[in-house]
């Protein structure tokens, strides 16, 4: 099991921009989950996408996977203030459901 | 579909004393986890169920720190003695298997205060 490294810390921007999140791994993974934690609540599922697989989208929820970089990348356009929120990626490895999250990306969006 | 219910939702007690956490995963989900999280950091797996056996508590602080799961459902979390480094949101998550990558339903997690 690894654990994936969200970039930025944190990210601030206005209703209906588009915020990009990045996460990078260290070794191969079977599939890489995004979860997203509103304050004061439980983590969400966002979306799964597979080792090979490439882009995935979900509403306005778009992620990639480059498994030659180790890297994957959340967008999500159109920002709403309720999209406010930490993001975390969870890369998953062959064998074993164990998830092991990051600090995450804390992204505040600004009515 | 209910989601994964936890209890109590919030917690305060004093260091040296016990505490437990009850979880009430989803219907049909064999595997249950244990995740702390303390404030600004990412959750962390405490420890993982495969129906009522052990599967992963390498993370588990055993001398005070206990869990269980009977008869593959409803799990409890116990910390006694507690420590003030304790104080943390103990979630529950569960998902349909072990192996695969599944995604994980979580709870609204227990916030635990150590004075």
């Amino acid at each position: 099991s690894q654990q994936g490294e969200e970039d930025p810390q944190a990210l601030s921007i206005q209703e209906g921009e588009n915020a990009t999140m990045n996460c990078s791994y260290k070794t191969s993974i079977n599939n890489l989950q995004w979860y997203r934690q509103n304050s004061g609540r439980g983590l969400v599922h966002l979306i799964l996408i597979r080792s090979n697989e490439r882009e995935k989208h979900s509403g306005r929820l778009r992620v990639t996977l480059d498994t030659s970089k180790k890297s994957s990348s959340l967008l999500i356009t159109a920002s709403r203030a309720a999209d406010t929120a930490s993001y975390f990626c969870a890369p998953s490895s062959y064998n074993t459901d164990k998830l092991i999250f990051g600090t995450g990306t804390r992204l505040q969006v600004f009515p | 579909e209910a989601g994964v219910a936890q209890s109590p939702r919030y917690k305060i007690i004093e260091k040296r004393q016990s505490v437990a956490f009850w979880c009430n995963p989803i219907s049909g989900h064999a595997t249950l986890y244990w995740y702390q999280q303390i404030l600004g950091q990412g959750p962390k797996l405490l420890i993982q169920f495969q129906n009522n056996g052990v599967v992963d508590d390498s993370q588990l602080p055993k001398d005070r720190f206990s869990a269980e799961r009977l008869k593959g459902v409803d799990s409890t979390l116990k910390i006694q003695p507690a420590k003030l480094e304790d104080s943390a949101v103990y979630l529950c998550a569960s998902s349909l298997g072990w192996t695969g990558g599944n995604e994980q339903f979580f709870g609204p997690g227990t916030r635990l205060t150590v004075l």
